[in-house]
């Protein structure tokens, strides 16, 4: 099983300010098969990034994914009120699924 | 619009069972993957099952041989079979539409095994 590693735990940042998120995989993923969610309290995660780098539907543009290999990151380039949340990384290239356990984005 | 409904869940004692369903709308449902992830309370996300448009399903190794993944394309719907259920599969239990990542989800339902 491929295990994911997400830092840092928590992140504490300001609006405006840039916010980058690592996960860091046991061995290397399947390409392009990895992916990132981001889940607001009582609410169902909802897909950011997946391919790597390809951002879903309706995600804006200030959010970027990148990585290769065993190290992956997702970058958000100016943070506004709505992007504080918990994301999560995933890989979907080996079975089983595996995901981090989440980076926390906090108001400072 | 995609829509998925989950519903099912509740409360049963260790060792008993439960079935949770997961209702889907707005695309063409036999030719999707669907996924149950599940969420321990307080805990991050993890992988339950998958079942592909063939009906055949895999399993996480902490609920193989306990738990089912069914699908039935005339109903559009997924069906989780939670049998011996443990107190750690106390969860929100996720149905989620497979592709590329999981792009879809629903809203979950609550399923707590506890005497």
């Amino acid at each position: 099983e491929i295990v994911l590693t997400q830092s840092p735990g928590t992140l504490s940042l300001s609006p405006g300010e840039r916010a980058t998120l690592s996960c860091r995989a046991s061995q290397g993923v399947p390409s392009p098969y990895f992916a990132w969610y981001q889940q607001k309290p009582g609410q169902a995660p909802r897909l950011v990034i997946f391919g790597i780098s390809i951002r879903a539907t309706g995600i804006p543009d200030r959010f970027s994914g990148s990585g290769s290999g065993t190290d992956y990151s997702l970058t958000i380039s100016r943070l506004e009120p709505e992007d504080f949340a918990v994301y999560y990384c995933e890989q979907y290239g080996a079975s089983p699924r595996t995901f981090g356990q989440g980076t926390k984005v906090e108001i400072k | 619009e995609v829509q998925l409904v989950e519903s099912g869940g509740g409360l049963a004692q260790p060792g008993g069972s439960l079935r949770i369903s997961c209702s889907a709308s707005g695309f063409i449902f036999s030719s999707h993957k669907m996924a149950w992830i599940r969420q321990a309370p307080g805990k991050g996300l993890e992988w339950v099952s998958v079942i592909f448009t063939d009906g055949t399903a895999i399993y996480a190794d902490s609920v193989k041989g306990r738990f089912s993944m069914s699908r039935d394309n005339a109903r559009n719907t997924v069906y989780l079979q939670m049998n011996s259920l443990r107190v750690d599969d106390t969860a929100i239990y996720y149905c989620a539409r497979e592709y590329s990542g999981f792009d879809f989800w629903g809203q979950g339902t609550r399923v707590t095994a506890s005497s």
